[in-house]
């Protein structure tokens, strides 16, 4: 079956580490991948996107990193803050061609000062 | 510039009950989607629309009904709730632009079905 899944635990880490969250998917082969935030009682905002052809994208404190022959991606937050502190999810479209994602079920991150 | 509009933010409802739950926006996106937030299961994809009155499935559609009159508003109607149907719904737009590019969340409706 398919399925996409993320570790449901939260991540506990101190500021200034680097929090590294792990999203793996069977079944699926994603032309992209999307990694989003998810703040208690909001909607998903948008992060970042990878290609298949790509194999780590940056943006600031961000790197997300992707494996297609592991099927996973990595999303790291270097220097991470308290206001790090969401749910991240990934999502990725499996090529509908009409980005009807499908996301996982998101690994909250908890960073203390 | 609002973006995306949930109406209502929470709702209770009884069971056999007709509720809907309304998601406008101000973009003029095209691409129009429903989906439901629930413990372990993530964000499910209930209905999508790709242009005014153009509307398909998505991954759990039964029990649902929506409406794409006009491009701005995309209600979702659950037509006899039932306590499954208890959940976070989320309205989500897209260009319809490249794929990959983000979709654009509203802050969701909590709907609770005693």
């Amino acid at each position: 079956s398919q399925k996409i899944e993320q570790n449901s635990e939260a991540l506990n880490i101190q500021e200034g580490k680097t929090a590294t969250l792990t999203c793996n998917y069977t079944n699926y082969s994603p032309a992209y991948l999307q990694w989003y935030r998810q703040d208690p009682g909001r909607g998903p905002v948008f992060l970042l996107l990878i290609r298949e052809n790509e194999k780590e994208k940056r943006k600031e404190r961000l790197k997300v990193t992707f494996d297609t022959t592991l099927k996973q991606s990595l999303f790291h937050i270097t220097a991470s803050q308290p206001a790090d502190s969401a749910t991240y999810l990934c999502a990725l479209d499996p090529n509908t061609g009409f980005q009807k994602l499908v996301f996982g079920t998101g690994t909250r991150l908890l960073v203390s000062p | 510039d609002a973006g995306i509009t949930q109406s209502p933010r929470y709702k209770i409802t009884e069971t056999g009950r007709q509720v809907t739950l309304m998601c406008h926006q101000t973009w003029s996106h095209s691409y129009m989607f429903w989906y439901r937030q629930d413990l372990g299961h993530g964000l499910r994809l209930i209905y999508y629309s790709a242009a005014a009155d153009i509307t398909d499935k998505g991954e759990v559609p039964d029990g649902y009904v929506v409406s794409r009159s006009k491009t701005e508003n995309f209600p979702l109607t659950l037509e006899s709730a039932t306590r499954s149907q208890t959940s976070v719904y989320f309205c989500a737009t897209w260009t319809g632009g490249e794929l990959g590019s983000p979709l654009h969340f509203g802050n969701g409706t909590r709907l609770t079905v005693t």
